[in-house]
C-alpha cells in the first residue's frame, strides 16, 4: 500500500528566507508524485508533479521539487519565500486508475511566514 | 473557465439526519473524485467516477454514504444517517486525464 509522510506539521520562516518542505513516500513502483497548496479559504491547487524524466521539477509560484528514489523523497523548495506563500502544503503519491489518478496524501505542512 | 464548485460550503446537522453535498466539476472533465479530511488527519480518497460510472469506490467508509453522478455531469454525496465521525471537510476534484489540477473549496460538514 502506498503512503506519504510529511514529518513537519508546522514550519515558520521569515519572508525572503529559503524553504524546504519534506516529503517521504512508500510505493511499490515508479511513483507519480505531487505537491498541492491550499491557501486560506481556497481549494487545493497543484504546484508541481513528477511522473518521469528529470528528477528536478519546476512548478508554479517559483517552487521546485526534487525526486530522490534512493531516499524515497520528494522535497519541495523555494529560494525566497513571500508572505503570500503562507498556506498548507500537501504531498501526494498517485496511482493511475481508469484514466484518472487515485491520490494518497500526507498529513500536510502548515507554513507560516513572518514579515 | 469555471473551477470545481461545491455546495454548500458549510453544513451543520444533527446526528441521524441526512445531508447531501453537491459537486459541479469543470466542464468536460470525465473524472470526478471525492475526498475527505477529518480534522487533524490526512485527506483521504473516497471514490472516483469516470463519466457516470463508479471506477473506484474503495474509500467509501460504509453504506451510509451514497454517491451519484447524474448523466456524467454534477455529483452528489449523500450521508444518511449522519454520525458524529462523519464530520470533516469533503473535497471534490475533477480531471480530464491523470493530473488533478484543482480541488473545490470543500464542504465543511459538522455533525452534532
Amino acid at each position: 500500500a502506498q503512503s506519504v509522510t510529511q514529518p513537519d506539521i508546522h514550519i515558520t520562516v521569515s519572508e525572503g528566507a529559503s524553504l524546504e518542505l519534506r516529503c517521504n513516500y512508500s510505493y511499490g513502483a515508479t511513483p507519480y508524485l505531487f505537491w498541492y497548496v491550499q491557501s486560506p479559504g481556497q481549494g487545493l491547487q497543484l504546484l508541481l508533479k513528477y511522473f518521469s524524466g528529470d528528477t528536478l521539477v519546476q512548478g508554479i509560484k517559483g517552487f521546485e521539487a526534487e525526486f530522490k528514489r534512493s531516499q524515497s523523497s520528494f522535497n519541495l523548495r523555494k529560494p525566497s519565500v513571500h508572505w503570500s506563500d503562507a498556506a498548507e502544503y500537501f504531498c501526494a503519491v498517485g496511482r493511475v486508475t481508469g484514466g484518472g489518478n487515485k491520490l494518497t496524501f500526507g498529513t500536510g505542512t502548515q507554513l507560516k511566514v513572518e514579515l | 473557465e469555471a473551477g470545481v464548485t461545491q455546495f454548500p460550503s458549510h453544513s451543520v446537522i444533527e446526528k441521524g439526519q441526512t445531508v447531501t453535498l453537491r459537486c459541479d466539476p469543470i466542464s468536460g472533465h470525465d473524472n470526478l473524485y471525492w475526498y475527505r479530511r477529518v480534522m487533524g488527519k490526512e485527506i483521504k480518497f473516497l471514490l472516483h467516477f469516470v463519466k457516470e460510472s463508479k471506477q473506484d469506490e474503495s474509500g467509501m467508509p460504509n453504506n451510509r454514504f451514497l454517491a451519484e453522478r447524474t448523466g456524467g455531469t454534477y455529483s452528489t454525496l449523500k450521508v444518511q444517517p449522519a454520525e458524529l465521525e462523519d464530520s470533516g471537510v469533503y473535497f471534490c476534484a475533477s480531471s480530464q486525464d491523470r493530473v488533478i489540477a484543482f480541488f473545490g473549496q470543500g464542504t465543511r460538514l459538522t455533525v452534532v
